[in-house]
């Protein structure tokens, strides 16, 4: 079964520094998404991608925040400089339509990120 | 009120017994609804989606209710391999799931 893949699994930054997590989504999925969740607190929405650009964004995905498809297979969440509270687990997801239509989302299994 | 609100638990439950979750959801305007489920640590695993008309996947029921805003998951014949967290999401805006924090279920033997 097609699934999305994550790199790296875990991520360890000093704070200030800037990050980049990346993903593959499904290969014939159009929608893309970045979530985070802090340990033991809820999955929470950041951001979601399509066409080319961003779609909606959650009020967490500030200015440090930017995502970016540089190619055909890649989708990559970049964290400019990195804060002690963005340390998290973060997800990525891809579904093959608006979710909004019925269409599932599929996560990946997360990077982990630990800020120093 | 919070988005997406379900009971923490946990659910300790034996073997074969048949347990329920419930999910809340304060935007009336939500159009789509899913479980997910979510082993320790890792990736939420969708379940299945929540259609009006209620829907049913082997020992898995899900319901909705509109007018009371909540949704259900039931589980029969409860399996050692289905303790795990459970999450409600419902859809917010065209794209984005809100999750709820997730209700625990530990089956014994």
């Amino acid at each position: 079964e097609p699934e999305v893949t994550q790199t790296p699994s875990h991520q360890v930054t000093q704070m200030g520094q800037e990050v980049i997590l990346r993903c593959v989504p499904i290969s014939n999925h159009l929608y893309f998404y970045w979530y985070r969740q802090i340990l033991g607190q809820k999955v929470e929405f950041l951001v979601s991608f399509y066409n080319n650009e961003i779609s909606e964004k959650s009020e967490i995905f500030d200015d440090q925040f930017s995502v970016e498809r540089p190619d055909g297979s890649n989708f990559t969440l970049k964290i400019r400089s990195t804060k002690l509270e963005d340390s998290a687990m973060y997800f990525c997801a891809s579904s093959r339509g608006n979710t909004g239509g019925g269409q599932p989302q599929h996560f990946g299994d997360g990077t982990r990120l630990s800020i120093l | 009120r919070k988005e997406v609100e379900q009971d923490p638990g946990p659910f300790n439950v034996p073997e074969g017994a048949t347990v329920a979750f419930n999910c809340t959801y304060s935007n009336s305007a939500s159009q789509s609804f899913f479980w997910y489920r979510q082993d320790c640590r890792k990736e939420p695993k969708l379940l299945m989606s929540v259609y009006s008309s209620g829907n049913e996947d082997g020992r898995f029921t899900a319901q909705l209710n509109r007018a009371s805003q909540y949704i259900s998951l039931l589980i029969r014949d409860s399996k050692l391999s289905d303790s795990a967290t459970y999450l409600c999401a419902c859809l917010r805006g065209g794209t984005a799931l809100i999750f709820g924090k997730g209700t625990t279920l530990s089956v014994s033997s």
